[in-house]
């Protein structure tokens, strides 16, 4: 069974612009959530989503934003790219809100680089 | 203070150690407790979730909670190069939903 699948896999960007990321989550699962991973913070929680509405948001500005489509697909933007974006971000998908026993697979990531 | 404490390591041992990885929490609502490894360019992979105290075993690994204590540790057994990786430990927040990891520890196992 496929997995979750991120695109890109890798972006360059420059500051002032924005970006949009894409995930497929495993079939069936309905929710999405997002990370960004630094050497410095680890993983820090971004939203999640469940059947198309945000259920969960971690503390992150306004400039990061996210969707999800009726296909649980979903897609997250940052706008006015700074520096400090520049992180691996990573989707991760689950049958249920929250995890339950399967915890949460992961896509193998977007990394995204600000010049 | 974070959340969630863990070693960043890096961790070095020889093929065929006992490796014990440890994570540290101050927040009583962590009510499931998970551990991920991570290789390089690689997302994350859940190998252990426990819920309650105590130990859970898994092949060559162990997953051990103590609540009282706020800490929890994933051992490994008869190590092996394909160990190495980067170690995360992560908690669901019962009264938040909300999934917290640690910093993650690297370990390299060497032939």
């Amino acid at each position: 069974k496929a997995g979750v699948t991120q695109t890109p896999r890798y972006l360059i960007k420059t500051r002032g612009q924005q970006v949009t990321l894409s995930c497929s989550p495993i079939s069936g699962h309905r929710s999405v959530s997002w990370y960004q991973q630094t050497p410095g913070q680890g993983l820090q929680f971004l939203f999640e989503y469940f059947s198309e509405t945000q259920r969960n948001k971690g503390n992150f500005p306004g400039r990061f934003s996210g969707r999800q489509f009726s296909n649980s697909r979903s897609e997250m933007n940052v706008s006015t790219l700074e520096l400090g974006d520049s992180a691996l971000y990573l989707c991760a998908s689950s049958s249920s809100a929250p995890a339950g026993n399967y915890g949460y697979t992961f896509g193998s990531g977007t990394r995204l680089t600000v010049v | 203070q974070k959340e969630v404490e863990q070693d960043p390591g890096p961790l070095s041992v020889p093929e065929g150690a006992i490796v014990s990885l440890n994570c540290t929490y101050s927040n009583s609502a962590f009510q499931y407790f998970m551990w991920y490894r991570q290789y390089s360019r690689k997302g994350p992979e859940l190998l252990m979730y426990t819920y309650s105290s105590g130990n859970k075993e898994d092949g060559r690994f162990t997953a051990q909670v103590d609540k009282s204590s706020k800490y929890i540790s994933l051992f490994i057994r008869d190590s092996q190069p394909s160990d190495s990786a980067t170690y995360l430990c992560a908690m669901l927040d019962y009264n938040t939903d909300k999934l917290i990891f640690g910093t993650g520890t690297r370990l390299q196992v060497f032939p």
